[in-house]
């Protein structure tokens, strides 16, 4: 396997429902990114995680759940969705400068190919 | 707040033209741009990535340039072909922060054979 892995592929679940979303990244990068991508809207940002620890929380409900076991993998945890948040789910990877101080430089993303989701 | 922007949001050309995509933003403070390129319903695949300090960077047929001052980017594609149908966005990164890595809203281009 090389680059950004994503599974399932598809994912159909009703509300009630609790399922994962797994991500794998091959590249040897630090950072780790999922995004949401709705119908006619940009690329939103959900979560970062650097260097296994999540950095970033862009005011994601709590029904969204990440867990970063270590820099390779990447988990999104789903239950109790609505169907507005049927959407495309994007994992990304980069290498991330600057440790852990203020001054971070994020580099190249690399994306998997993505989970589409439909919350019934 | 950076602002990215694309126009138009769709295009449509023959096959064979030289084309330009544009991506414009608003705040110059900025570490890298980078382009993408979306077919229907997958990923985002990295076409170019142009550091703050850099004009442009080449690739194949694939051009892209970055004026800071300005807050522009374009991508030029030469001899365009059926395959280049896709989606392109770009995406400007700042520092210090992921959310300050902000992505437009992408051209969908389509070429006419």
């Amino acid at each position: 396997e090389t680059g950004v892995t994503q599974t399932p592929r598809h994912l159909v679940m009703g509300m009630t429902n609790k399922k994962s979303l797994k991500c794998e990244q091959h590249l040897g990068h630090n950072a780790m990114y999922w995004y949401k991508q709705s119908a006619k809207k940009p690329l939103e940002l959900m979560f970062v995680y650097n260097f296994k620890e999540q950095t970033e929380n862009n005011s994601v409900p709590s029904r969204f759940s990440p867990e970063c076991p270590n820099s390779s993998h990447l988990f999104l945890h789903l239950h109790t969705l609505q169907p507005e948040d049927s959407a495309l789910y994007l994992c990304a990877s980069s290498q991330v400068e600057g440790g852990q101080g203020p001054r971070k430089s994020y580099n190249e993303q690399f994306f998997g190919p993505g989970t589409r989701l439909t919350v019934l | 707040k950076q602002e990215v922007t694309q126009i138009p949001a769709a295009l449509s050309v023959p096959e064979g033209e030289n084309l330009v995509l544009n991506c414009s933003f608003t705040d110059s403070a900025i570490y890298n741009l980078q382009w993408f390129r979306q077919d229907p319903g997958k990923g985002l695949t990295s076409l170019l990535l142009i550091q703050s300090s850099q004009r442009e960077q080449t690739s194949g047929r694939l051009n892209a340039s970055l004026d800071k001052s300005s807050g522009r980017s374009t991508l030029y594609i030469a001899a365009s072909q059926p395959g280049d149908s896709a989606t392109y966005l770009c995406a400007v990164a700042g520092y210090s922060s992921a959310s300050k890595i902000i992505f437009g809203s992408g051209t969908r281009l389509s070429i006419r054979p």
